[in-house]
């Protein structure tokens, strides 16, 4: 079962600064296997990004994500104050095993 | 639109069985490539899969929780049951359902996936004698 180790644990900045989350596999895998997740406090996990680049539909293009083999990034351009949140990696396995990732929180500096 | 939303006991007592009920609209989860995934999330922490139905009624689940759950669905009143046994408080949690979308990839020969697009609110359990 794959392990995927996000960092940082917690990232504060600023609104409209970039900010930049990591997502490290214990092996590699296809990206097309990777997604991201946003949940907010009190609310269930939106799908931000799917196959490690695409965006889902209605997520704002200040949201990206790249990466291949066992890194993985999203990049969110220019913080909107919406987008203070707790952020999931996930894989998806060959042998129909999902894991996620232990999170990263955005918080407003 | 498709919508997911979660029922079932609030609180369980210790050692017995939970059955959580996802009733979903929407979609056809007889249509290739469609799954079910059920998802919890114990106060204050990440993130645990804990299994997945597919279109073919192809059952997945956690290897550590495997021994315990049992998912099952029923494609005419367009629901999927997650059944757990023996809870315990380390069992509390919220417990979500998720559409998830797989689509072969005759090329790779294998599936490409598409994330869990769209999920329930979820339902908070508490296990507690």
């Amino acid at each position: 079962e794959i392990v995927l180790t996000q960092s940082p644990g917690t990232l504060s900045l600023s609104p409209g600064e970039g900010a930049t989350l990591s997502c490290r596999a214990s092996q590699a895998f296809r990206s097309t296997y990777l997604a991201w997740y946003q949940q907010k406090p009190g609310q269930a996990p939106r799908l931000l990004i799917y196959g490690a680049s695409n965006r889902a539909t209605g997520i704002p293009d200040r949201f990206s994500g790249s990466g291949s083999g066992t890194d993985f990034t999203l990049i969110i351009s220019r913080l909107e104050p919406e987008d203070f949140a707790v952020y999931y990696c996930q894989h998806y396995g060959s042998l129909h095993s999902i894991t996620f990732g232990q999170g990263t929180r955005l918080e407003i500096k | 639109q498709v919508t997911l939303r979660e029922s079932g006991p609030a609180l369980v007592k210790p050692t017995q069985t939970l059955t959580l009920t996802c009733t979903f609209s929407g979609f056809s989860l007889s249509t290739n490539g469609m799954c079910v995934s059920w998802i919890r999330q114990p106060p204050g922490k990440a993130l645990e899969w804990l299994g997945y139905i597919d279109w073919d009624d192809d059952k997945f689940y956690s290897t550590s929780l495997r021994t315990r759950l049992t998912i099952s669905k029923d494609t005419s009143k367009n629901q999927v049951v997650l059944t757990m046994t023996n809870v315990d408080p380390v069992d509390t949690a919220t417990y979500y359902c998720a559409r998830m979308t797989l689509s072969y990839d005759w090329k790779e020969s294998n599936y490409d996936y598409y994330g869990m697009d769209v999920w329930g609110p979820g339902t908070t359990v508490t296990v507690s004698s």
